[in-house]
């Protein structure tokens, strides 16, 4: 059974720190990555993607893919109150998408 | 550009009734799912279309489940009969090169 495991959370940071969340995979096939943020009551968006080893930076947003491990995180730079939300990790494999089941994020005031 | 649309928005049903949901996806974007989400949980895999052809149904219930996508377009999925464990939100989304736009969703309550 291919999975994807991420911490359920909450993770509670403080306004202005770093978010660190973190995801593990099963399926060493897995070629790429993605990290979708969800607002409760709202469908997924995409924030990030990622194919090579190392990091990839979009503004706020790090992700970080370790295929060796089969490690993938995302960091949240200069946390705000808007990025409260649960962070879904997927992995992509032979046309299939698997998805973790969400990290629950709260900044805190 | 317009996003991936569904309808109903919400739905309450009894169980053992019939149900079906709309999804038309991005223009272009050969590739279409359907996800269950139940809450608390990330969303799950029903099936998955390339065009009008099935890549992936192995987590679709068969038994009352079943979805379609005639023309390669829009797409229908279908719950018959409905059970307590159904209520979720089914979730559509599309893609091209990997990257999938979701819908807004289909809150299904079974009572």
């Amino acid at each position: 059974q291919k999975e994807v495991e991420q911490n359920s959370g909450p993770l509670s940071v403080p306004e202005g720190a770093i978010a660190s969340l973190n995801c593990t995979y099963s399926d060493r096939g897995s070629q790429s990555f993605f990290w979708y943020r969800q607002y409760s009551g709202k469908s997924p968006e995409l924030i990030m993607f990622i194919y090579s080893n190392g990091d990839k930076e979009d503004g706020r947003f790090t992700a970080q893919l370790n295929k060796a491990s089969q490690y993938v995180s995302l960091l949240i730079r200069d946390s705000q109150p808007s990025d409260s939300a649960t962070y879904l990790c997927a992995s992509k494999g032979d046309d299939k998408i698997i998805f973790g089941k969400g990290t629950r994020l709260h900044i805190l005031p | 550009e317009a996003g991936v649309a569904q309808s109903p928005r919400y739905k309450i049903i009894e169980k053992r009734q019939s149900v079906a949901f709309w999804c038309n996806p991005i223009s272009g974007h050969a590739t279409l799912y359907w996800y269950q989400q139940i809450l608390g949980q990330g969303p799950k895999l029903l099936i998955q279309f390339q065009n009008n052809g099935v890549v992936d149904d192995s987590q679709l219930p068969k038994d009352r489940f079943s979805a379609e996508r005639l023309k390669g377009v829009d797409s229908t999925l279908k719950i018959q009969p409905a059970k307590l464990e159904d209520s979720a939100v089914y979730l559509c989304a599309s893609s091209v090169l990997g990257e999938q736009f979701f819908g807004p969703g289909t809150r299904l309550t079974v009572l």
